[in-house]
């Protein structure tokens, strides 16, 4: 079963300095990842998503991942972050060989960014 | 276009009551999927449906159902409610529900059971 795990529970950087939320994924087919994030009380809103084109993907909000299939990651970074940033992130995938989408999601990183 | 809307937004609701909460998805949008999400479980898939077909299902109890109906807004419903059940349900929409999609979130409902 295809499955992702989020190494931090919490993160905590500075306005101004870089971001690094971590994602592993199993799947013993090629699957297609996505980098959620959600603001308190509001929905869910996608960063960007890996759907085995480009490795490197870039998203919303100067956000990017990459996709690395030999050390089954796909981490999220920023250059700089952003006290808009501060919110919940989710790593999340969807299995790669049925054709319906059913999003399995990691437990999340709640992101805090310090002035 | 309009996003995904969700009705009521906040609910209260005793053991053993029945609830219902709606979903209207993006206009053009034909799929839509349920998710729970708990502090201590996190978010889980409950069930999409496509043109008015359930497709998918997580796994919940039976107490937990839904339907879609023809204009693609659909509505889940959990019967014989328990404290557990208490949770931010999200609704999810998107064109056909192919798995690279996007899929659209509304703001969820919050259910609190008492």
């Amino acid at each position: 079963a295809q499955s992702v795990t989020q190494l931090d529970s919490h993160v905590s950087v500075s306005e101004g300095t870089p971001v690094l939320l971590r994602c592993n994924y199993s799947s013993s087919y090629s699957p297609s990842l996505f980098w959620y994030v959600q603001h308190p009380n509001k929905g869910l809103q996608l960063l960007l998503k890996y759907t085995s084109a480009a490795t490197l993907v870039k998203g919303i909000n100067g956000f990017e991942a990459e996709f690395k299939k030999s050390e089954t990651s796909f981490h999220l970074t920023k250059p700089s972050a952003h006290m808009s940033d501060a919110a919940e992130y989710f790593c999340v995938v969807t299995p790669g060989i049925t054709g319906f989408q059913k999003l399995v999601f990691g437990t999340g990183t709640r992101l805090l960014v310090s002035p | 276009k309009a996003g995904v809307t969700q009705t009521p937004r906040y609910l209260i609701k005793t053991r053993g009551q029945q609830v219902t909460l709606s979903c209207s998805p993006i206009s053009g949008h034909r799929s839509v999927s349920w998710y729970q999400q708990t502090p201590g479980q996190g978010l889980q898939f409950l069930f999409e449906y496509f043109s008015e077909t359930q497709r998918n299902k997580g796994n919940f109890p039976g107490r937990f159902s839904g339907r879609q109906f023809s204009n693609s807004r659909s509505e889940m419903n959990v019967s014989t409610l328990e404290l557990g059940d208490s949770a931010l349900y999200l609704c999810a929409s998107s064109v056909s529900g192919d798995r690279l999609e996007t899929q659209y979130f509304g703001p969820g409902t919050r259910l609190l059971v008492l």
